[in-house]
């Protein structure tokens, strides 16, 4: 159990296009999904956390209007890139937690390679 | 400021060996520590949790000291295989939130 999957797998994209990448927890319900982004050689940074209908809280440095996050169901977060530039060009990925029990584990999906050239 | 060190030259090992992989950290109270491993162009998968008042957790070759006072965490895997090679990341979450942080992670390469 606790598969999450991340759509697509890699994507390019030109500058000032917007692309979406999908997160989804198949066979678990997620109170909480989590936003990454990886640098090569990097550890994970953190850019935003989302619950359930309620607005994503976004980490120092993260801008809001250009990283879209929407967490419209217990299984299904998205995050848009807009605008995007070359220097988004990343790894994305996110990970869900389930909801009580005093678990914090978190599982992550596969990542996205995002390119924009 | 918080800082999570792991070691960022990789560890080559024989196979059959144990490898031992640390994280120190600084500024930081964690309610629990967790590793995970990352294999190239993949999400981290968890492997284990460790909280702040325990000393030990094993899950099969795989063993987590847990040093607070030392602040540090050491993480074994026995009888090392050249399909445990990936890197290995540390992430503390201190109460509240409960939102881990990740350091940079460590290479570990098992040689046959």
């Amino acid at each position: 159990g606790a598969v999450v999957s991340q759509h697509p797998s890699w994507v390019i994209c030109k500058s000032g296009t917007s692309v979406k990448i999908e997160c989804r927890s198949l066979d678990f319900q997620a109170t909480t999904m989590f936003w990454y982004r990886q640098f090569p050689k990097q550890s994970l940074m953190l850019m935003a956390t989302s619950n359930e209908g309620s607005k994503a809280t976004y980490e120092q440095g993260v801008e809001k209007d250009k990283f879209l996050i929407n967490h419209a169901s217990l299984t299904l977060s998205t995050l848009t890139v807009t605008s995007a530039h070359p220097e988004d060009s990343s790894f994305y990925i996110c990970s869900a937690r389930r909801g009580g029990g005093g678990t914090y584990e978190q599982y992550f999906g596969p990542g996205t390679r995002l390119t924009v050239t | 400021s918080q800082k999570i060190e792991q070691n960022s030259e990789a560890l080559n090992i024989q196979e059959g060996k144990t490898a031992t992989l640390t994280c120190n950290y600084t500024n930081y109270s964690p309610a629990y520590l967790q590793w995970y491993r990352q294999d190239p162009g993949r999400g981290p998968v968890f492997l284990l949790l460790i909280r702040e008042n325990e000393k030990e957790k094993r899950k099969e070759r795989l063993k987590v000291t847990f040093d607070t006072t030392l602040k540090q965490s050491l993480f074994h895997i026995t009888a090392s295989q050249p399909a445990d090679s990936a890197t290995y990341l540390c992430a503390l979450a201190s109460g509240g939130s409960y939102i881990p942080t990740f350091g940079r992670g460590t290479s570990l390469i098992v040689h046959p």
